[in-house]
């Protein structure tokens, strides 16, 4: 079983619809938990951060977090076109800085 | 600031030549990392460093990788002898040690 798992997609949603996208995790003691975006041939770049069971919002993007079910989601509401890239769910443990990520998923938003 | 820097962009060389990825963190920031990246293992952490001490080296896939950290400007990693399995895009990251992950640019290394 992978650390952190995530559906490779490709995920396609029309201009405007909300996105959303899921990554479970394996360590249950692990703390912070953070999905980052990364653009086709970029590298990746912090969109959302969470470290408490329930949803954080950040203007179009909203983190939940349920660590019972080990479970961290994403959605984006009124998404756009440039909103297409790959998704990554990343995990840090307890202990130590050690941050993993998942394979990510790619998402499509179609004009 | 200029962000964290790696080199070269592009690395192309023969399966069993030595390769040498590097990367200059941002200053300040006293954590770096290792990711490799490929389509069907996704994003890989090989090794991380607080304050130039490597602290988890568990992703280092075998002897033929090897990453130094000299001082807290400078880290590189090298793989030796290179094979064509090891072609990949190689990240470098660091973080003032809060929650972000800042990323280079990246090496995409091709091992003919």
């Amino acid at each position: 079983q992978k650390e952190v798992e995530q559906n490779s997609g490709p995920l396609s949603v029309p201009e405007g619809a909300i996105a959303s996208l899921n990554c479970t995790y394996s360590d249950r003691v692990s703390q912070s938990f953070f999905w980052y975006r990364q653009y086709s041939g970029k590298s990746p770049e912090l969109i959302m951060s969470i470290y408490s069971n329930g949803d954080k919002e950040d203007g179009r993007f909203t983190a939940q977090l349920n660590k019972a079910s080990q479970y961290v989601s994403l959605l984006i509401r009124d998404s756009q076109p440039s909103d297409s890239a790959t998704y990554l769910c990343a995990v840090r443990g307890s202990g130590g800085f050690k941050t993993i990520f998942g394979a990510g998923t790619r998402l499509f938003v179609k004009a | 600031d200029a962000g964290v820097i790696q080199s070269p962009r592009h690395e192309v060389t023969e399966m069993g030549q030595e390769v040498t990825l590097r990367c200059k963190p941002i200053s300040g920031h006293d954590y770096l990392f290792w990711y490799r990246q490929t389509m069907m293992r996704g994003l890989e952490l090989l090794i991380y460093f607080n304050n130039n001490v490597p602290i988890d080296d568990s992703g280092m896939p075998e002897d033929r990788f090897s990453a130094k950290m000299p001082n807290a400007s400078f880290s590189t990693l090298k793989i030796q002898p290179s094979e064509p399995r090891d072609s990949a895009v190689y990240f470098c990251a660091s973080s003032p040690g809060v929650e972000k992950l800042f990323f280079g640019s990246g090496t995409q290394l091709s091992v003919l």
